[in-house]
Formats: structure tokens, sequence, C-alpha cells
């Protein structure tokens, strides 16, 4: 089945700077990449999506980019302010499995003020 | 919330027993799924369900049962066989192909 790896598993950065979060997949297959907010104790919520016929995504302070010869995605986050302190998960779905979502372990994002 | 509703919030039991944990989807969504979450870990999935009366197991299915009755509903049974149950449980649902929409959870402690 398909495993997902994310780096680093926490991140600190001074508010205004960049987060890049990178994750790597095993299925060539896959097609489908999505990124999840978690703020403790909520729900995962989608923030941005990818498919694999797609390179770059970009949706106002958040981008995702798709290298998939490499079979690795990252999230970058620009200007961070105190609201992005979170923890994000990477996931990857496809192959021969349109419903099954493999998630990363998480990364624990901390905007420092 | 947001179209899926996991209750309760908070469960508690005894070693021993059984327990079910109820999640109801009003977004006419085909699948559904069952995520684990530990402290430091990622999602880990246990069951899903692509359709009515069918559902595959996961990574972690052992120690767990669901079943699929009717499109809107999706109940987890965490039974005595599970060795470790205390989690947080996470229910989901999706159109093929699309994003994972998540339940506020149900934090499960067993004593």
């Amino acid at each position: 089945g398909e495993n997902v790896e994310q780096h680093p598993s926490t991140l600190s950065v001074q508010e205004g700077d960049s987060a890049v979060i990178k994750c790597t997949y095993s299925d060539s297959a896959s097609n489908y990449f999505p990124w999840y907010k978690q703020e403790l104790g909520k729900r995962p919520q989608l923030i941005i999506d990818i498919r694999s016929n797609v390179g770059e995504k970009k949706d106002q302070r958040i981008a995702v980019t798709l290298n998939k010869t490499a079979k690795h995605f990252s999230l970058h986050i620009t200007e961070t302010q105190p609201e992005d302190s979170a923890v994000y998960f990477c996931a990857a779905r496809g192959g021969s499995n349109d419903y099954k979502l493999s998630f990363g372990a998480g990364t624990t994002v901390t905007v420092r003020a | 919330d947001g179209g899926i509703t996991q209750s309760p919030k908070y469960l508690f039991r005894k070693e021993g027993q059984n327990v079910t944990l109820s999640c109801e989807q009003n977004l006419n969504h085909d699948a559904m799924y069952w995520y684990r979450q530990d402290p430091g870990q990622g999602l880990r999935l246990i069951y899903y369900s692509q359709i009515v009366n069918d559902f595959q197991k996961g990574d972690i299915a052992e120690g767990y049962s669901v079943s699929r009755e009717k499109k809107e509903s999706f109940p987890l049974t965490v039974t005595s066989a599970q060795k470790n149950p205390t989690a947080f449980y996470l229910c989901a649902s999706s159109v093929y192909s699309g994003p994972l929409h998540f339940g506020n959870g149900t934090r499960l402690t067993v004593t």
C-alpha cells in the first residue's frame, strides 16, 4: 500500500517568515495529494490539494508543489501569522484505489510572534 | 459539524467492554471512513466503505468492526480484542476521488 513520509515533525518560524513542509510517497500511481490543518482538539480541515496533472497550485499565502518524478510534494506557507500555528498533515491517494487516503505523521508548526 | 456528526464527543469505558461510536453524514457522500489518531502519529485508517453494505479493512482493522446499512451512517465498534483502544477517533466522508470531510471526533478512554 501507499506509504507517506512527512518532514519535519516540528517547525518553529518567526512571524512573517515562510514555512515549508515536505512529503514523499511510495506509490507512483498516486494522483491526489491534499493537505490538512488541525488545530488543537479540532478536526482536520482541508487547506489545499493538488492532482497529479498539475505541478503547482496557490491559494493566497499557501502553495503546494508536486514532483511526480521524485514522488514528493511540499506545502509552502508565506508571511506566516500566529493563526497558522497548528498540525499539518499531507496525504496521498490513488493508484488502484480512488478512495483510500494515506496520511503522513504530521508537522507541528509554531509561529513565534 | 460540517455535515458529519460524531457522537459522543467523550466516551469512557471499562476494559473488556465493547463500545460503539456513532457517525452520521448528510452530505450525500458515497464513501465513509474511520481513522484513529494517537499523539505524535498521523491518521491511521481503520475501515472505509465505498457503498452501502460494503466495507474494506484499512491499515489497523484488528479489534474493530463496522457496518454500513445506510448511506448516512457508518458506526464503529471498538471490541475488547483491541489492545490499546484509548485514542481520538475521526469519521470522514467523501465523494469519489474527492477530499475527505471530517467530523469533530470522539475521544475514547478505556481504563
